[in-house]
């Protein structure tokens, strides 16, 4: 069965506190891994696409890599605005439908 | 600057009554789809649609029924609610049903059934 775990479910980080939030997969024919933010209250803002293993891309302070069994968010040098849950997503197969992880609620104390 | 328009907000319903969520996008997507939210769930597709008269069913389908008479409009409604249809219910849009088309997510509607 196809599945999507994502770790830590939450992660409490200092302002300048560099870590990384895990996203494993188990699918069938990975065709795109896809990251989102969600603020509390709020509809999840998406952030990147990646498809395939070794592919990586940034913004501001986030980075997302993707290796064959999983993918990474890197926070580099968090500050509180960047307290939110990171939700990651996957289409795998012939299935055009998104599996979905249940987040990692990151807080990011000043 | 409006992207996807849920209404309403905040809902409460009495088990047995029925209602319909709004969603209306002004992007021109083709692709709309209901996923509602719990605890520990995660994200669940309850309807999407491909375009204007096209509908099909998600993961989570049972209770629920959806239209797309336009492009921009693509309303849930809510049968009969029950107290397990107590959830957070987010519209999405996107240019189409490809890997590479950006989801587009509502505000949410927070639904409780009592």
């Amino acid at each position: 069965e196809d599945q999507v775990t994502q770790s830590p479910e939450a992660l409490r980080l200092q302002e300048g506190e560099s870590s990384s939030l895990n996203c494993s997969y188990t699918v069938s024919g990975l065709r795109g891994l896809f990251w989102y933010r969600q603020d509390p209250g709020k509809g999840p803002e998406f952030l990147f696409t990646l498809y395939s293993a070794g592919e990586e891309k940034e913004k501001e302070r986030l980075k997302a890599t993707l290796t064959k069994k999983e993918s990474f968010l890197h926070i580099t040098a968090p500050k509180p605005e960047d307290s939110a849950t990171y939700l990651c997503a996957v289409n795998a197969g012939n299935n055009r439908k998104l599996i979905w992880g249940l987040g990692t609620s990151l807080a990011v104390n000043p | 600057n409006a992207g996807v328009t849920q209404t309403p907000k905040f809902q409460v319903l009495k088990t047995g009554q029925s209602m319909t969520l709004q969603c209306a996008q002004d992007m021109n997507h083709e692709y709309m789809s209901w996923y509602r939210q719990d605890p520990g769930m995660g994200l669940r597709l309850i309807h999407y649609s491909v375009g204007a008269g096209i509908t099909d069913q998600g993961e989570v389908p049972n209770g629920y029924n959806v239209s797309r008479s336009t492009t921009e409009d693509f309303p849930l409604r809510l049968l009969s609610a029950a107290p397990s249809q107590t959830s957070v219910y987010f519209c999405a849009s996107s240019p189409g049903q490809g890997l590479g088309n950006t989801i587009y997510f509502g505000e949410g509607s927070w639904l409780t059934v009592v």
